[in-house]
């Protein structure tokens, strides 16, 4: 059965700092993957999504990256993070094709203070 | 989520039944997605239409009607737990159908 881990749950950053949260799939090949965000009270917004290694889409101008170093791995970055920042990350995975749901991980709960 | 409207907010009571409208607005439409988000959790796959009509599954139905652009969610026999957030989706066209949430609605169940 296919699995998504997302890690860390919770974070507390401050200010300036780097950032690097991981998600990674197993029992699947070749899936799309996205990272979203969601504010306090608010829907999800789309970030990243992937559908190949290397290959990275960004939705909103911001200072966060991301990288797909392997089929099964996603990770979101920041050299320097703002009080914006703040939030809930998730990581999702579907697999290719018109009509497969997203599967998504536990989300982290980022703080930066 | 700029595409897709549904109500904020609205409470049932506990047993009754409850509709969740969506209405959204894409071009190249590829699916219709329902999910529930408990609060601080992720979101989980309840439901999803391609099709027009309506798709059963237990105490969940979905219905879609594309050329209204609508959907919606009912659920039946509400419980305590189904209290949470519920998050209409539809799937972007442009090669990759990237999942298009919401702003979701939340749903109070009263005893």
């Amino acid at each position: 059965s296919q699995t998504i881990h997302q890690w860390p749950a919770t974070l507390v950053q401050p200010v300036g700092s780097p950032l690097s949260l991981e998600c990674t799939v197993e029992g699947t090949s070749n899936p799309n993957l996205y990272w979203y965000r969601q504010a306090a009270g608010r829907g999800l917004q789309l970030l990243f999504y992937s559908v190949g290694i290397g290959q990275i889409s960004s939705e909103v101008p911001q200072n966060l990256s991301a990288s797909r170093p392997q089929d099964r791995q996603f990770i979101l970055s920041s050299k320097k993070l703002l009080l914006s920042d703040s939030g809930f990350y998730l990581c999702a995975w579907r697999d290719r094709g018109l009509n497969t749901e997203a599967f998504f991980g536990q989300g982290t709960r980022l703080t930066v203070v | 989520g700029q595409n897709i409207d549904q109500p904020t907010e609205m409470t049932a009571t506990e047993g009754a039944i409850v509709q969740i409208n969506c209405t959204y607005q894409t071009s190249g439409f590829n699916g219709l997605f329902w999910y529930q988000q408990h609060a601080g959790e992720a979101p989980t796959f309840l439901s999803y239409n391609v099709l027009d009509g309506l798709e059963e599954k237990g105490r969940f139905s979905s219905f879609l009607s594309r050329s209204k652009g609508y959907s919606y969610l009912l659920l039946k026999e509400l419980q305590m737990k189904d209290s949470a957030s519920y998050l209409c989706v539809y799937y972007a066209s442009g090669g990759s159908y990237i999942p298009t949430f919401g702003r979701g609605t939340s749903l109070i169940v009263h005893p």
